[in-house]
């Protein structure tokens, strides 16, 4: 079974600073997709970024950008500029062919003032 | 925004009650899923369903019960409600067919069971 697995239960980052969210995931598949979803105190899920794994290219939404290594299935999340909206928690998802998505225990990410 | 609208939005319900939980959406998704999360935690994926008349039950052993007879409707229900299944119930609807498709989420029904 696929699995998705995120290291940092907490992180905090100063606002206007930059951070990076881990997450690892285990597959023996070639094709599937990455997401991160954002979960606001409203407890609305939103999603931030998606990453094809066939394609080498980084994925950038604006202030958000992923570092994809896909050998050693490793799928980052850096914000830049953090902003305080940008507080919640940050789920890392996955999902392959067999197109049921899988969900990593997420992150709580706190920006300071 | 998404149009997947799920209600009640805060439910409180004494024990051994049955409830339904309901989840529809308005862009023609064929793929439905219901999510349950505990605060602060991972979402865990309890059913879903590739279309109508399709279910299927997920990771988390669920005593939950879906139907899909529509494809905008996806309702889970409890037969009878205990303390252990407070949680959070997050629907979610895709449009299926392919594994580049991205999830619509609901606001979610907070459940409490006293």
């Amino acid at each position: 079974a696929q699995t998705v697995t995120q290291s940092q239960p907490e992180m905090s980052v100063q606002e206007a600073e930059t951070v990076t969210l881990s997450c690892t995931y285990d597959t023996s598949e070639s094709d599937y997709y990455l997401f991160w979803y954002k979960q606001p105190p409203s407890r609305q899920m939103i999603l931030v970024i998606r990453q094809e794994a066939y394609k080498q290219q980084n994925a950038t939404e604006n202030r958000f950008s992923v570092n994809f290594q896909k050998a050693a299935k490793s799928f980052s999340l850096k914000i830049s500029d953090s902003q305080l909206g940008d507080a919640a928690m940050y789920f890392c998802a996955y999902i392959g062919v067999v197109d049921d998505m899988r969900f990593g225990a997420g992150t709580r990410l706190t920006v300071k003032p | 925004e998404a149009d997947i609208y799920q209600t009640p939005r805060y439910l409180v319900i004494g024990t051994g009650k049955k409830i339904t939980l309901e989840c529809s959406q308005t862009m023609g998704h064929d793929k439905m899923y219901w999510y349950q999360q505990d605060p602060g935690m991972e979402l865990h994926l309890i059913h879903y369903s590739y279309g109508v008349n399709s279910t299927e039950k997920g990771d988390l052993s669920s005593e939950s019960t879906v139907s899909r007879i529509r494809t905008e409707h996806f309702p889970l229900t409890l037969e009878s409600a205990r303390p252990s299944h407070t949680s959070q119930y997050l629907c979610a609807s895709s449009v299926g067919g392919a594994t580049n498709e991205k999830l619509f989420f609901g606001s979610g029904t907070q459940l409490s069971v006293l």
